[in-house]
């Protein structure tokens, strides 16, 4: 079946610093890959988004590529700001609509 | 936009009582929701998919006499914990998509749960 690992948190650094979390996947066919972003106290909130290899998603100045011939889909920003302090959740959508998660990067940014 | 609205966002209930939980689309007809569970610092694990007008699809190892999901209409879907438990306590959360979001998933924005 379908799987997603992602780096095992927390991660802790601080305003201005790089981010990379690690996602990647396994999956039959080709599925797509998310990155959701979830604020202390709130629901599921999709940060971007790529369908297809190659593909870039972006927002926020949050950025993942979709590898396929690594499996990855890693999440990386240049420079972190206080408020992305958040849990950071890899996805894949299988060809069912289903969503598999990643366990979660709990980040912490301070100040 | 499309946006998936959950009621209610927190629920506190005594053990043996049932609780209802509703996720609703407001601006799209949902031929399908789903929905997931979370528990504290762990990942979202998929209870059921339910598809407007049919029974749901439960997920390997999800009571579905315990986990009752109704999804009466193409904009709402219910989720029934029965004979709710301190281990049900947990965060849900219910996502939806139509025919033609294509891979977009909406979700809702999560309900609490605690059973004490």
């Amino acid at each position: 079946g379908n799987s997603v690992t992602q780096m095992e948190g927390p991660v802790t650094l601080s305003e201005e610093a790089f981010l990379t979390i690690n996602c990647t996947y396994t999956a039959t066919g080709y599925p797509s890959l998310f990155w959701y972003v979830q604020y202390p106290g709130e629901g599921l909130q999709l940060l971007l988004k790529a369908t297809k290899a190659d593909d870039k998603g972006s927002n926020k100045g949050f950025e993942a590529t979709y590898r396929k011939e690594t499996t990855s889909f890693h999440l990386e920003k240049g420079s972190v700001q206080v408020s992305d302090s958040a849990v950071y959740f890899c996805a894949l959508l299988g060809s069912n609509y289903k969503l598999t998660f990643g366990k979660g990067t709990l980040l912490t940014v301070n100040p | 936009g499309a946006v998936v609205s959950q009621h209610p966002s927190w629920v506190i209930c005594k053990s043996g009582t049932s609780v209802k939980i509703e996720c609703r689309s407001l601006d799209f007809q949902a031929t399908t929701m789903f929905w997931y569970r979370q528990f504290p610092k762990q990942s979202l694990m998929l209870m059921a998919t339910s598809n407007e007008g049919s029974k749901a699809t439960y997920e390997q190892g999800v009571e579905k006499d315990k986990f009752l999901i109704n999804h009466a209409s193409l904009t709402l879907s219910t989720l029934t914990v029965t004979s709710a438990h301190p281990e049900d306590s947990s965060f849900y959360i219910c996502s939806a998509s139509f025919h033609n979001s294509g891979n977009t998933i909406y979700f809702g924005e999560g309900s609490w749960l605690t059973v004490v």
